[in-house]
């Protein structure tokens, strides 16, 4: 069965420094998607990065890139110059079948954020 | 472009009693997805669909839980009654066909609290 693993509840993080979100999948399939969403108080989840299981470079986003380890099954986030507005939580995700374009997402537990003036 | 629209945002309901929570997806967007997510908790998905028809209800509690998704556009989803576990936020979220990253654009919530 497919999952995703997240073992850090929370994290704390000095505004301005690099933090990493840790993310390990486990799925028998060669063909994935990876994603990370953010989920601040008001509830709504916000795509932030995709990776996939084919892509030969890690992904990045502005001040996201992620971490793509395939042999290990890891796909961390990292996020680099942190702000105060990153405080939220975080959630890790893969989708299996690469092509199948309207397959559901698998979440992780999440991973709470904080980031310390 | 305008976000994925749910409605009520909050919602109270005693036991037993139904409710029901509805979804406008992004236009132009296909697919829509229901997700329900427990305190704690990552989303699960309950039910998607492409155009009007669901695809995948296989984690949907049919007996109680149904939906619908008339002219492939908005959506509802009900519970017919309600039981204190259904507590939760219902998420609805929207993907266009063939995007290259097939990311889903999620809309806020409703928060559902069963007393």
């Amino acid at each position: 069965a497919q999952k995703i693993t997240q073992t850090q509840p929370g994290m704390f993080v000095q505004e301005k420094e690099a933090v990493t979100l840790d993310c390990t999948y486990d799925t028998s399939d060669q063909s994935y998607g990876l994603f990370w969403y953010k989920q601040p108080s008001s509830g709504e989840m916000i795509f932030l990065i995709y990776q996939g299981s084919y892509d030969e470079q890690n992904a990045t986003e502005g001040r996201y890139s992620l971490n793509f380890q395939k042999a290990r099954k890891s796909a961390n986030l990292v996020i680099s110059a942190s702000q105060l507005g990153d405080s939220a939580m975080y959630f890790c995700a893969m989708r299996e079948a690469l092509y199948n374009q309207g397959g559901k997402l698998i979440f992780g537990q999440g991973t709470e954020l904080s980031v310390k003036p | 472009e305008a976000g994925v629209v749910q409605s009520p945002r909050y919602k109270i309901i005693e036991k037993k009693q139904p409710v029901a929570f509805w979804c406008n997806p992004i236009s132009g967007h296909n697919t829509l997805y229901w997700y329900r997510q427990n305190l704690g908790q990552g989303p699960e998905l309950l039910i998607r669909y492409e155009n009007e028809e669901a695809v995948d209800d296989s984690q949907l509690p049919k007996d109680r839980f149904s939906a619908e998704r008339l002219k492939g556009v908005d959506s509802t989803l009900k519970i017919q009654p309600a039981e204190l576990g259904d507590s939760a936020v219902y998420l609805c979220a929207s993907s266009r066909d063939r995007s290259r990253d097939n990311e889903q654009f999620f809309g806020p919530g409703t928060r559902l609290t069963v007393l």
